[in-house]
């Protein structure tokens, strides 16, 4: 059914190897935000795209990490010189039309060797 | 600095019981409080919100209750089912910002 999908489900990556991660949102809802789970931790905020507004980019641990929305729609989270702290699960979610309730993809499954 | 604590990892509850999932914050701007609960490999669901104008939000079996006073709610799940099983996350975020801060999550065994 309808739904943030994500890809990949699962990326293994070389320590210094860039990455791309997709998110592709239900069409109609203007905000997209990413975060990330690292093992045992809570999600961690790292970026917010809304409309045509700047992103809110306060999360972004390191310049290392980056991302895109085109069209207002598909986005793609970039991590460049990936370190083996990256390794995470990295999950996009979109934003519902009651206060603050986002809706989540299945998210993608870092492992940086 | 951990805004929103869930300081139990893990909580075991015997099926038709209730559980009691608790969360704590630190932050006084947080005016809007969430539950998630996550399957592995899924993404979280949301599951119920409370309005810090409020102290009390039911819907069917999950209730959310707030204690401003001592930044505190917690999720009560009664008849608590096998199906509950899940890591339950708190979120809060505070008015104006869209992102939302989470806890670290509890694991909720439903013990048959």
């Amino acid at each position: 059914g309808a739904g943030v999908s994500q890809s990949p489900s699962n990326k293994v990556t070389e320590k210094g190897k860039d990455v791309e991660l997709r998110c592709d949102p239900i069409s109609g809802h203007t905000a997209l935000y990413w975060y990330r789970q690292s093992l045992g931790q809570g999600l961690e905020f790292l970026i917010y795209f809304q409309g045509n507004s700047a992103p809110d980019k306060s999360g972004l641990p390191s310049d290392r990490f980056s991302a895109e929305r085109t069209g207002g729609s598909v986005s793609t989270l970039t991590i460049q010189r990936t370190q083996q702290e990256d390794s995470a699960v990295y999950l996009c979610a979109q934003g519902g039309a009651a206060n603050n309730e986002q809706f989540f993809g299945p998210g993608t499954r870092l492992t940086v060797l | 600095d951990q805004q929103v604590k869930q300081n139990s990892p893990s909580l075991s509850v015997q099926e038709g019981r209730i559980s009691i999932l608790n969360c704590d914050y630190t932050n006084s701007m947080f005016d809007y409080f969430l539950w998630y609960k996550k399957y592995p490999a899924e993404g979280p669901t949301f599951l119920i919100s409370i309005s810090s104008i409020k102290d009390k939000n039911e819907d069917g079996r999950f209730t959310v209750f707030l204690n401003k006073s001592a930044k505190h709610l917690s999720l009560h799940i009664v008849p608590s089912q096998p199906g509950d099983s899940a890591v339950y996350f708190c979120a809060a975020s505070a008015w104006g910002a869209q992102k939302l801060v989470f806890g670290q999550g509890t694991r909720l065994t439903i013990n048959p």
